[in-house]
């Protein structure tokens, strides 16, 4: 079954430095996905991406992210300058439609866990 | 705002032992209501998708049902490989995005 593959799977990272989380969505997908995850917290919507383009972002996602689509497989988010807080699992997802009932589905990568030292 | 709150926050049950996890949301226009399974250090995985007030769906040892206000998960004759932690998830009209509840957590005890 095809799946949104995510890279690295473990990333450390000192204060202040910038890092790039990678994915790669299903490749029929047309709606992609960042989402993150704090240890023991709920799922957090950081943004949504369509068309080259965000849709959608949360409070969380600010000046310091960014999300790009560099060539037609790959999905990234970047963080420039990281902070203590920004520690936590990053989930990548794609979906193939949006509000067509009977075939939305969110399908997820397995994540990078996002160390701040 | 969309908001979604599930109980219990963990449920411990006896093999066999059948159980039901409520979600209860608050959206302006439901445009689908997700159940998803997620194992420890793993991506949520999918189980099943609900858009209207009385549909239900099943797999295995699992039925998803809705109403207007909550939606439940029932497990019926549990088994130990279907401990995880089980999160429900709405998405409302003219968004993006998913709002996902804070799960619960279910061990089954052999």
């Amino acid at each position: 079954e095809p799946e949104v593959t995510q890279t690295p799977s473990h990333q450390v990272t000192q204060m202040g430095q910038e890092v790039i989380l990678r994915c790669v969505p299903i490749s029929n997908h047309l709606y992609f996905y960042w989402y993150r995850q704090i240890l023991g917290q709920k799922v957090e919507f950081l943004v949504s991406f369509y068309n080259n383009e965000i849709s959608e972002k949360s409070e969380i996602f600010d000046d310091q992210f960014s999300v790009e689509r560099p060539d037609g497989s790959n999905f990234t988010l970047k963080i420039r300058s990281t902070k203590l807080e920004d520690s936590a699992m990053y989930f990548c997802a794609s979906s193939e439609v949006l509000l067509r009932q009977g075939r939305e589905k969110l399908f997820f990568g397995s994540g990078t866990q996002l160390s701040v030292l | 705002e969309d908001q979604v709150t599930q109980s219990p926050e963990a449920l411990r049950l006896q093999e066999g032992e059948s159980s039901s996890l409520n979600c209860s949301y608050t959206v302006s226009g439901l445009r689908g209501l997700f159940w998803y399974r997620q194992d420890p250090g793993k991506g949520p995985e999918f189980l099943f998708t609900l858009y209207s007030a009385g549909e239900e769906k099943e797999k295995e040892r699992l039925k998803a049902t809705l109403t207007k206000k909550e939606s439940f998960l029932h497990i019926t004759a549990p088994k130990p490989e279907d401990s995880a932690t089980y999160l429900c998830a709405v998405h409302g009209s003219g968004t993006y995005k998913y709002i996902f509840g804070t799960g619960t957590r279910l061990k089954v005890l052999a």
